[in-house]
């Protein structure tokens, strides 16, 4: 099946610092969505990209949908302890692309990023 | 409330049992999902449902069932539980968000089969 690479597997940073991460795919993928998961809870969205090329904002979080669309990256931006968790990336597939649903998403297997205040 | 809850929360069975967890949606939305969560796999797809009635399978099906008979509830049966299935689970439903589709994901099951 499809596979997403993403990296960093873990970080550790002080509250303040930026922080990257990205996934990468040998296939194109359609769209891009990253997710936050909380200790005990189910993923969370975040951002999600559905154009090549495309940078999308929210609040501190910025993600690229690679302009090859093989690729998408996270950035944070002065980094806060409640950043805390595993941040996933997930893309669906262009040949499962349904003209609607995000269904038959494929995950990366996430960044666990810690924050030391 | 309305959202997406799963149940129970966390469950220990043995192998060989029979073990169904639950999922239910208040929002009415067509697609459904069930994931599980391991360490060094992320998530991954056992079953999705397009609609009531309407099933199928995902990236790793084997050795579970699911059914659809309401549009609000997608229960996932494990038949004959194995060590192997051990796992955190996730159901998810997807809805319009924004202009185009996002998936909700509940809280999550921890199974542990002994």
């Amino acid at each position: 099946g499809q596979q997403l690479n993403q990296s960093p597997q873990s970080m550790f940073i002080q509250e303040g610092e930026d922080v990257s991460m990205n996934c990468t795919s040998s296939s194109i993928f359609n769209t891009w969505l990253w997710y936050k998961q909380d200790p005990g809870e189910g993923p969370v969205l975040l951002i999600a990209l559905y154009k090549a090329g495309e940078l999308t904002s929210n609040g501190r979080l910025t993600a690229q949908f690679g302009i090859t669309r093989k690729d998408s990256f996270l950035n944070i931006s002065a980094s806060i302890p409640s950043d805390v968790g595993i941040y996933f990336c997930a893309g669906q597939p262009l040949s499962f692309y349904s003209g609607g649903s995000n269904y038959k998403l494929t995950f990366g297997k996430g960044t666990l990023l810690t924050v030391n205040p | 409330d309305a959202g997406i809850t799963q149940s129970p929360r966390y469950k220990i069975t043995e192998t060989g049992r029979q073990v169904t967890l639950m999922c239910h949606q208040t929002w009415s939305h067509s697609y459904m999902f069930w994931y599980r969560q391991d360490l060094g796999h992320g998530l991954r797809l056992i079953y999705y449902s397009a609609a009531a009635d309407i099933t199928d399978k995902g990236e790793v099906p084997d050795g579970y069932v699911v059914s659809r008979s309401k549009t609000e509830n997608f229960p996932l049966t494990l038949e004959s539980a194995t060590r192997s299935q051990t796992s955190v689970y996730f159901c998810a439903s997807e809805g319009p968000a924004g202009g185009s589709y996002e998936q909700y994901f509940g809280p999550g099951t921890r199974l542990t089969v002994t």
